[in-house]
């Protein structure tokens, strides 16, 4: 069974900081990993994945990801943070076998950016 | 590029109505979900198709039911609405397998509340 726990269900930050928003997984197969963000009264969009090959990702708006699988991590980060992240982001699994219909979100993270 | 179109965008219920969520996609998707959102929960699977004429249920599917007569259209119908479906509920489809990496692209999203 896979399973994701995104730790803390806020997180602040100044503008220009660092944003890092940890996500951890189980899956008893190599996953996909994703990132996705929720935008106020939108629906989900796709940030970033990782599927196979290189282990750190680039996404849209300067966010990236490195996948870890010695410590089954898979933590978003950005350098410099900027008004318009503000957002909910949800990190997902899916097996690779089933072609999405498994995938498993996190609780989801709210990302709040200090002027 | 309309991509997923949910229909309506928000419905307040009483206890005991039933309505039907309106679900299109224009991707040619054979994939397709409903998920629930609630706040802290992250988004949980009800129901999901393979392909036209195939269901399966998801985590959550009690109260709620789908068909699927078209590659396009997924309806997911509530029965008899309760306070506990109270939610925001998404549309989504992704490519089939093989190949597919199980990127989802989501609707806009459906507000429900009942009363």
């Amino acid at each position: 069974a896979q399973s994701v726990t995104q730790l803390g269900s806020h997180v602040s930050v100044s503008e220009g900081a660092l944003v890092l928003l940890r996500c951890n997984y189980s899956s008893s197969v190599p996953p996909y990993l994703f990132w996705y963000v929720q935008y106020p009264n939108q629906g989900l969009q796709l940030l970033l994945k990782y599927t196979t090959g290189a282990t750190l990702v680039k996404g849209i708006n300067g966010f990236e990801a490195e996948f870890k699988k010695s410590e089954t991590s898979f933590h978003l980060t950005k350098p410099s943070a900027h008004m318009s992240d503000a957002a909910e982001y949800f990190c997902a699994v899916s097996d690779p076998n089933t072609g999405g219909f498994k995938t498993i979100f996190g609780a989801g993270t709210r990302l709040f950016v200090k002027a | 590029n309309a991509g997923v179109t949910q229909t309506p965008k928000f419905r307040i219920l009483k206890i005991g109505q039933s309505m039907t969520l309106q679900c299109a996609q224009d991707m040619n998707h054979n994939y397709m979900y409903w998920y629930r959102q609630d706040p802290g929960m992250g988004l949980k699977l009800i129901y999901y198709s393979v392909g036209a004429g195939i269901t399966d249920k998801g985590e959550v599917p009690n109260g709620y039911n789908v068909s699927r007569s078209t590659t396009e259209d997924f309806p997911l119908r509530l029965e008899l609405a309760a306070p506990s479906q109270t939610s925001v509920y998404f549309c989504a489809s992704s490519y089939g397998a093989g190949g597919n990496t199980g990127e989802l692209f989501f609707g806009e999203g459906s507000r429900l509340t009942v009363l």
